[in-house]
């Protein structure tokens, strides 16, 4: 297994433009993830699904943020418009079980200028 | 407040040492505490989840306890070896949200040759 996708690795854009972060979750993995590592904050949990529907979005920082899981197989993070306080490093994972080991992506590492 | 408190924020030790890394937590009620090892640019990856009944759990070198009466784990790593310097990060699940995670701010490991 490939093992949790994320695209794109790198992303540079100017506040005020839309930011579109992609994963691909472990084959037959039912819940996912998505998380925000700063330095100042440490990681932080934005939203989890399962089974492709919303459980917990009390971590999205506020309505610039939205996260869609069409299918089983991609997730979205979308940031309109972006801020330079956005900027970070973007982790999605999946897991089997909640209770279980969290698989995490590589990372996509956004600036905002 | 749901709250993870990691000790200390960084340590540096010789190849070949013994070191100890602390987690105090506030999380209520408790679920499961997990020890993520990040190496620099990387996504977490699990080391080992202990749930309320366990107390100490081993991955190779690396042995976690916990205490849940007093609310404290530690990850003990033998024979330390370069590999190891990473970030340490101890992740508390419960709180209000069942899959919702509390994260540590880290200790970062150096082991010098």
């Amino acid at each position: 297994d490939a093992g949790v996708i994320q695209s794109p690795r790198h992303e540079v854009t100017e506040m005020g433009q839309e930011v579109t972060l992609r994963c691909k979750p472990i084959s037959g993995h039912d819940y996912l993830f998505w998380y925000r590592q700063t330095m100042m904050r440490g990681l932080e949990l934005l939203i989890y699904f399962n089974n492709n529907v919303p459980i917990d979005d009390s971590g999205m920082p506020e309505d610039r943020f939205s996260a869609k899981m069409p299918n089983a197989s991609f997730s979205t993070l979308k940031i309109q418009p972006s801020e330079p306080r956005d900027s970070a490093v973007y982790f999605c994972a999946s897991t089997v079980l909640l209770s279980e080991t969290q698989y995490f992506g590589p990372g996509t590492r956004l600036l905002v200028l | 407040k749901n709250q993870v408190e990691q000790s200390p924020q960084s340590l540096i030790i010789l190849e070949g040492k013994n070191c100890t890394l602390q987690c105090n937590y506030t999380v209520s009620p408790f679920s499961n505490l997990r020890w993520y090892k990040q190496d620099t640019g990387r996504g977490p990856v699990s080391l080992t989840i202990m749930t309320f009944s366990e107390n100490t759990k081993s991955n190779g070198r690396y042995t976690a306890t916990l205490d849940a009466d007093t609310k404290q784990s530690s990850l003990h790593i033998t024979a330390s070896q370069l590999s190891d310097s990473a970030s340490y990060i101890c992740v508390v699940g419960g709180g209000t949200s069942y899959g919702k995670l509390t994260f540590g701010q880290g200790t970062i490991l150096t082991v010098h040759p």
